[in-house]
């Protein structure tokens, strides 16, 4: 089955700087890449989403990349506020097994004011 | 527009014993699926349901097994409780079909193992 690596597992940066987190996947039928923010005692709450059509995707301060030949793909928050301190997680799907989700072990981002 | 929504919010049980817990997707969506969440780790994939058919179905014993109704709700069913099945429950429902699936998760049911 499809395993996703999440790294790293913390992250801190200050207010105002760029945040990025990294994941690869093993299954190449993987076409779906949601990722996925929980903050404290609350639900996961997909924040953005690619797919594997597409190399780049950005909304406001968040971008996700995708490289498909290597498997991996990656978070980009910029200019950091303390609200984006939360949990992160990111996942693959495939179409092939109905999208499924697989989702990495996460990384805790803390966002020093 | 009503999310997706999970009953009960906490529960506790006792090992051995058996447990039942609730979902209703967001409207308009047809699909849901189960995730598994222990304390510091991402969610695991129990099962999937569409069109009230199991048909995704992760490594989970067979003591883990649910159901969904006509009106797209679903229900996760634990027996023989154990110590280790403490965790957050979480269900997330999405559309069928779609090019990607975007799939929304309820609040969750916190279930303790005593």
């Amino acid at each position: 089955g499809e395993n996703v690596e999440q790294h790293p597992s913390t992250l801190s940066v200050q207010e105002g700087d760029s945040a990025v987190i990294k994941c690869t996947y093993s299954d190449s039928a993987s076409n779906y890449f949601p990722w996925y923010k929980q903050e404290l005692g609350k639900r996961p709450q997909l924040i953005i989403d690619i797919r594997s059509n597409v190399g780049e995707k950005k909304d406001q301060r968040i971008a996700v990349t995708l490289n498909k030949t290597a498997k991996h793909f990656s978070l980009h928050i910029t200019e950091t506020q303390p609200e984006d301190s939360a949990v992160y997680f990111c996942a693959a799907s495939s179409s092939s097994n109905d999208y499924k989700l697989s989702f990495g072990a996460g990384t805790t981002v803390t966002v020093r004011a | 527009d009503a999310g997706v929504t999970q009953s009960p919010t906490h529960l506790i049980k006792t090992r051995g014993q058996q447990v039942t817990l609730r979902c209703s997707p967001k409207s308009g969506h047809d699909t849901v699926s189960w995730y598994q969440q222990a304390l510091g780790q991402g969610p695991q994939f129990i099962f999937q349901y569409y069109e009230e058919e199991e048909r995704q179905r992760g490594n989970f014993p067979d003591r883990f097994s649910g159901h969904q109704f006509p009106n797209y709700s679903s229900e996760l069913n634990v027996n023989a409780l154990l110590l280790g099945d403490s965790a957050l429950y979480l269900c997330a429902s999405g559309i069928e079909p779609a090019g990607a699936y975007e799939q929304y998760f309820g609040p969750g049911t916190r279930l303790t193992v005593t």
